[in-house]
C-alpha cells in the first residue's frame, strides 16, 4: 500500500517562479493537509481541506493555492516564489475533518534562491 | 493565543526509561498526540490521549492531565533506533492540530 506520495523529492526554484507540489493518498481518507516544517518550528499548517471540493485556510497560507477536485489529490502551488518558502513541505491525510490521526507523505525539501 | 512547549534536545543512555513532557494552551481542547520523526523522515503517529490518565503502549506510554495542561511520552527500555524527535500536538477548538517544536532525543551507547 502506497499511503502517501509527494513529489518531488526535492526542488531547488528560483524566486519569482511558480510551482506545484503534487501529493496523492490512497486510502480514501476524507480529510488532507499541508505543513511546512522548519527548523526550531513545529509543523504549521498551510491549507486543509476536510472533504473534496472543500477547502480552508491554515495557520500560514499567504502565497500558496490549493485544490481539492477529488479525494486522492490535493495539490500545493505557490504562484511567485520567495525565499521565505524555503522549507520542508509535508501533505498529511486522516480518515476525517476532525481531531484524528494524521498518515503524512514523505516530504518536498524545496529551496528558493 | 496557542502554544504547544516541550524541551528543545535530551539525552538518555540505552536500555534507561526517559520522560519527555509537553505543556498546551489551546483554544478548547480535543486530544493530545504524539509523533516520532527521524531525521529526514516523515512524522509517524504513536498515541492519542483525550481523557486524563496513562495509555500504555508496549515499551511507549504516554499521560494526559487536562486540568493542568501538561502531558508527557514515557519510553522505556530505550534502544538506539529510538533516537529521533517527538512532537507534541494539541486539536484546538478548530478540530486542527497545533504543534510544538520537537524534542530531540540522543540515545547514548
Amino acid at each position: 500500500t502506497a499511503g502517501i506520495t509527494q513529489a518531488p523529492t526535492s526542488q531547488i526554484l528560483a524566486a519569482g517562479r511558480s510551482m506545484t507540489l503534487r501529493c496523492t493518498q490512497d486510502m480514501r481518507h476524507n480529510a488532507m493537509y499541508w505543513y511546512r516544517q522548519d527548523l526550531g518550528l513545529g509543523l504549521r499548517l498551510i491549507h486543509y481541506s476536510n472533504t473534496a471540493g472543500t477547502t480552508g485556510k491554515g495557520e500560514v497560507p499567504d502565497g500558496y493555492s490549493v485544490s481539492r477536485a477529488n479525494t486522492d489529490d490535493f495539490p500545493l502551488t505557490l504562484a511567485s516564489a520567495v525565499p521565505s518558502q524555503t522549507s520542508v513541505y509535508f501533505c498529511a491525510s486522516s480518515d476525517s475533518g476532525g481531531v484524528d490521526e494524521q498518515f503524512f507523505g514523505p516530504g518536498t525539501r524545496l529551496t528558493v534562491l | 493565543g496557542q502554544n504547544i512547549d516541550q524541551p528543545t534536545e535530551m539525552t538518555a543512555t540505552e536500555g534507561a526509561i526517559v520522560q519527555i513532557n509537553c505543556t498546551y494552551q489551546t483554544s478548547g481542547f480535543n486530544g493530545l498526540f504524539w509523533y516520532q520523526q527521524h531525521a529526514g523522515e516523515a512524522p509517524t503517529f504513536l498515541s492519542y490521549n483525550v481523557l486524563d490518565g496513562l495509555e500504555e503502549k508496549g515499551r511507549f506510554s504516554s499521560f494526559l492531565s487536562r486540568s493542568k495542561g501538561y502531558s508527557y511520552l514515557l519510553l522505556k527500555e530505550l534502544q538506539m533506533k529510538d533516537s529521533a524527535s517527538y512532537l507534541c500536538a494539541g486539536g484546538d477548538s478548530n478540530y486542527q492540530l497545533i504543534w510544538g517544536a520537537g524534542t530531540k532525543l540522543i540515545i547514548k551507547p
